[in-house]
């Protein structure tokens, strides 16, 4: 599992709440992620990071914010939690595992579940 | 566009069994391609990676073939165990200099006994 862990592994909240997810990793990776999987979608990117304070957004950035004041923890921040941000929610590493740069692997946590109602 | 196919969206085999799945993709400039297996409430788990210069990779009973020429990809899996039961997941990787990754939505696989 890379040594990634996430925090909580499930919630409920309610729409208007702002919402906090955690990611922590133990492997001092410099690239991580987070993502999100709904039904009929593959996981799509929502913000990354590479490295402290360097983060950007992904494809699916709208009502997300991100922040990263350590290495190893990367914090997800939903500021106003609204229905449809209802979801999985999976963080990552990236780990490099040859020497081409061609063959860089991203390890996922165990999720976070979330139900907005 | 950047997209990536797959199919079967799901199939049921008995265990014991042999099955392919397979992966199309459009994606460029490609970078690698990676098959992920993702058990039901866990994370994604990295099965094999390969690049443009592999056609072929193993790991144990999953063997994945890639043809960079038709863009696509299949991942056999032999004498299947109950355990194989999951959703594999295709996912291809942009050399945009950021690692881009375009994610199929899986095929979910039901082995049963």
């Amino acid at each position: 599992d890379a040594g990634i862990t996430q925090s909580p592994r499930h919630k409920v909240t309610e729409t208007g709440t702002p919402v906090t997810l955690r990611c922590h990793q133990t492997e001092n990776h410099r690239y991580m992620y987070w993502y999100r999987q709904d039904p009929g979608h593959g996981l799509r990117l929502i913000h990354y990071s590479y490295g402290v304070k360097d983060t950007d957004k992904g494809e699916v950035s709208d009502g997300y914010s991100v922040s990263r004041s350590k290495t190893e923890d990367f914090l997800l921040t939903l500021e106003s939690a609204t229905s449809s941000q209802t979801s999985v929610y999976f963080c990552a590493i990236r780990q490099d595992t040859g020497t081409s740069g061609h063959q860089e692997t991203q390890y996922f946590g165990p999720g976070t579940r979330l139900l907005v109602l | 566009k950047n997209q990536v196919e797959q199919s079967p969206q799901s199939l049921i085999i008995l265990e014991g069994k042999n099955c392919t799945l397979q992966c199309n993709y459009t994606v460029s400039p490609f970078s690698n391609l990676r098959w992920y297996k993702q058990d039901t409430g866990r994370g994604p788990v990295s099965l094999t990676i390969m690049t443009f210069s592999e056609n072929t990779k193993s790991n144990g009973r999953y063997t994945a073939t890639l043809d960079a020429d038709t863009k696509q990809s299949s991942l056999h899996i032999t004498a299947s165990q109950l355990s194989d039961s999951a959703s594999y997941i295709c996912v291809v990787s942009a050399n945009t200099g950021f690692q881009k990754l375009v994610f199929g939505t899986g095929t979910r696989l039901l082995v049963s006994p």
